[in-house]
């Protein structure tokens, strides 16, 4: 079973730091991870998707990497702002029976202190 | 078109009703997905429609019935609910059949069961 971990669970910044998410999981045999981002009793947003086949996507001032041997990616966050105040999720979707599946981290809630 | 779109945005019922949700997307993706999200938890996926197939995730009970009448629009049936289905219930979109790719969520719809 696909277990993902988001490391930090909270995390609280100065406007302007540059600052890295962590996204871990156990199954490396994935078909594309995606990252989003979720306001406060909203749906996600879409940020960004890296494919099995890539190292890193970027995005203004958003990239991240992926490392599928070690189970690992990471989204850098660039110069942070006070809008990027989120809970950050990371999602791993994998071939399974046939179909594909979809497993979620545990979420990073991002805080950008003015 | 470029948004998912759901109604009703807050719905409360209680254990004896029968209710629906609808979700509504027209930016011709061919996949379209149900997730359920309780509070301070990473969404969980519960159905995808995909190649005008529903595939069903085993472990969601029964009184949760989905439908999809055409290609742009699935419908989640609700009925005998229970209070620990009370959640957040999103719903996305992506464009290929087949492979979930970039996926584009709905504001959601609030549940609270009685």
């Amino acid at each position: 079973k696909q277990e993902v971990t988001q490391i930090p669970a909270a995390l609280s910044v100065p406007e302007g730091e540059n600052l890295v998410l962590n996204c871990s999981f156990t199954d490396s045999a994935i078909y594309n991870l995606q990252w989003f981002r979720q306001d406060p009793g909203k749906g996600l947003t879409s940020l960004l998707l890296i494919q099995s086949s890539q190292r890193e996507q970027t995005s203004g001032r958003l990239n991240a990497s992926l490392d599928k041997s070690s189970g690992r990616s990471t989204l850098y966050i660039a110069a942070s702002q006070p809008g990027d105040s989120a809970t950050y999720l990371c999602a791993v979707i994998v071939n399974s029976g046939g179909y594909q599946k979809v497993t979620f981290g545990t979420g990073t809630k991002l805080q950008v202190i003015p | 078109d470029t948004e998912v779109t759901q109604t009703p945005k807050h719905l409360v019922m209680g254990m004896t009703n029968k209710k629906s949700l609808k979700c509504e997307q027209h930016m011709g993706h061919r996949a379209m997905y149900w997730y359920k999200q309780k509070a301070k938890k990473p969404p969980e996926l519960m159905f995808v429609y995909s190649y005008e197939k529903l595939s069903i995730n085993e472990s969601v009970p029964s009184r949760f019935s989905p439908e999809c009448p055409n290609s742009s629009l699935l419908n989640l049936h609700l009925h005998a609910l229970q209070p620990e289905d009370s959640a957040l219930y999103l719903c996305a979109s992506s464009p290929r059949a087949g492979a979930i790719d970039t996926q584009y969520f709905g504001p959601g719809t609030r549940l609270t069961v009685l």
